[in-house]
């Protein structure tokens, strides 16, 4: 079954607002990285969040884990039209050999 | 972050056929993943592509349907099968290198079967 399950499915927000979507899972992990994807085309690499962490930042992401909770979120601070896009959670599940097990995704739009 | 290119783009087939798909990765990468994107959905693990031995396969795949080769460290193919319009997806090949824990996506490959 998926690791990972994310919400909102979707979220329109206009220019300059915040996102936040949030990523729950299932099992121990190693790490939890998010992606963006846009229009159907490769997945680009955000952040990469170990399990002994609890907050990172990358400029204008943030990222929090509570493995107690087994949930991430992901903040987009003053979102531009440029981030419309899909954004993916995916787990290293411990144990797993490295592979990834992806959450169902949430679909950002940003209106201008 | 590793360099990752695949092809092709995209194709589109007809059904029975089979299609290759290459994917070509820069020096730091040492493992190599296949991965798999219905419409819609989330990314499906395929295979763990081995370099020289069989390619480790997830629940559900099978190397018949979705035979892949890794002949050196840098370069592997997935070849789909026998193709049905339900594989129609994007393939996505990633590569992860040997301390690093991220793990780097290629361009994809879109695949249409009639």
């Amino acid at each position: 079954s998926q690791q990972g399950e994310e919400d909102p499915q979707a979220l329109s927000i206009q220019e300059g607002e915040n996102a936040t979507m949030n990523c729950s899972y299932k099992t121990s992990i190693n790490n939890l990285q998010w992606y963006r994807q846009n229009s159907g085309r490769g997945l680009v690499h955000l952040i990469l969040i170990r399990s002994n962490e609890r907050e990172k930042h990358s400029g204008r992401l943030r990222v929090t884990l509570d493995t107690s909770k087994k949930s991430s979120s992901l903040l987009i601070t003053a979102s531009r039209a440029a981030d419309t896009a899909s954004y993916f959670c995916a787990t290293a599940i411990t144990g797993g050999g490295n592979k990834l097990t992806f959450g169902t995704g949430t679909q950002l739009k940003v209106e201008l | 972050s590793a360099v990752i290119s695949q092809k092709p783009s995209r194709d589109i087939c007809q059904r029975g056929t089979s299609l290759t798909i290459q994917c070509q990765v820069d020096s730091q990468v040492t493992m190599m993943f296949w991965y798999r994107q219905q419409p819609g959905q989330s990314l499906t693990l395929i295979a763990t592509a081995n370099q020289g031995s069989e390619a480790t396969y997830e629940s559900g795949f099978v190397i018949d349907k979705f035979p892949i080769s890794r002949p050196n460290l840098t370069f592997s193919t997935l070849t789909v099968s026998n193709m049905s319009p339900e594989d129609s997806s994007i393939y996505l090949c990633s590569g992860k290198g040997r301390l690093a824990s991220e793990q780097f996506f290629g361009p994809g490959t879109r695949l249409t079967v009639l």
